[in-house]
């Protein structure tokens, strides 16, 4: 299996922060990556895929980039309501499986 | 609108048998690859099996292979998932997924819709 890690495993900021979260894989995947963002009690929402591609009704102020092993999602400027936890997950190979990062969450400074 | 409602979830023994339905609506769901992904309380997402748009592919994780089994009624517009040899780690929210980008294929991607999922408590 490809394993995921993501840093920070929590951070605090304030409304109008740059916050940029890490993910990486055990080996590489090709930009086969996806974002999402789950509020507590919720469903996740899909947030970027290919690495850096913005889903469809998703602000501008998320972005994505990285290659081989190692990706970003990137705040712009934090909003009260991006206050979430956002997973990685890589889909890189049907006979690999798929794997989430553990998380990072993001709660108010 | 795309609409993913789970059901079927509940409080089970250990050892016991459970079956998971998604029943979809608002798109052609025969053309879609479809995932189960579950969240045991307070932890991450940990994705359980994919399914390809006819059935004729099945995936599953290592944790449930061999217990859980993916199907699929296209007539119906239903996902299910079959588990049985249930463990006291299952106990989870169990979410569908819808995955656009498996249209008519046998790959899996991501999950671009989601159902709020069902609650599995398995505990004597």
């Amino acid at each position: 299996d490809i394993q995921m890690t993501q840093s920070p495993s929590s951070l605090s900021a304030s409304v109008g922060d740059r916050v940029t979260i890490t993910c990486r894989a055990s080996q590489g995947i090709s930009n086969s990556l996806a974002w999402y963002q789950q509020k507590p009690g919720k469903a996740p929402k899909l947030l970027l895929y290919a690495a850096s591609r913005l889903e469809s009704g998703v602000p501008s102020r998320f972005s994505g980039s990285g290659s081989g092993t190692d990706y970003t999602l990137t705040i712009s400027s934090l909003q009260p309501e991006d206050f979430a936890t956002y997973y990685c997950q890589q889909y890189y190979s049907t006979l690999r499986g798929i794997t989430f990062g553990p998380g990072t969450k993001v709660d108010i400074k | 609108q795309v609409q993913l409602v789970e059901s079927g979830g509940g409080v089970v023994q250990p050892g016991g048998s459970l079956r998971l339905s998604c029943a979809a609506s608002g798109f052609t769901f025969s053309s879609y690859g479809m995932h189960w992904v579950r969240q045991a309380p307070g932890k991450g997402l940990e994705w359980v099996a994919f399914i390809r748009y006819d059935g004729s592919n099945k995936y599953y994780a290592d944790s449930v292979k061999g217990r859980f089994t993916i199907s699929r009624d296209n007539s119906k517009n239903t996902l299910y998932l079959q588990m049985n040899s249930l463990r006291a780690e299952d106990t989870a929210v169990y979410y569908c997924a819808a995955d656009w980008g498996s249209y008519r294929s046998s790959y899996y991607y991501y999950m671009d819709v989601w159902g709020k999922g069902t609650t599995v408590t398995v505990s004597s």
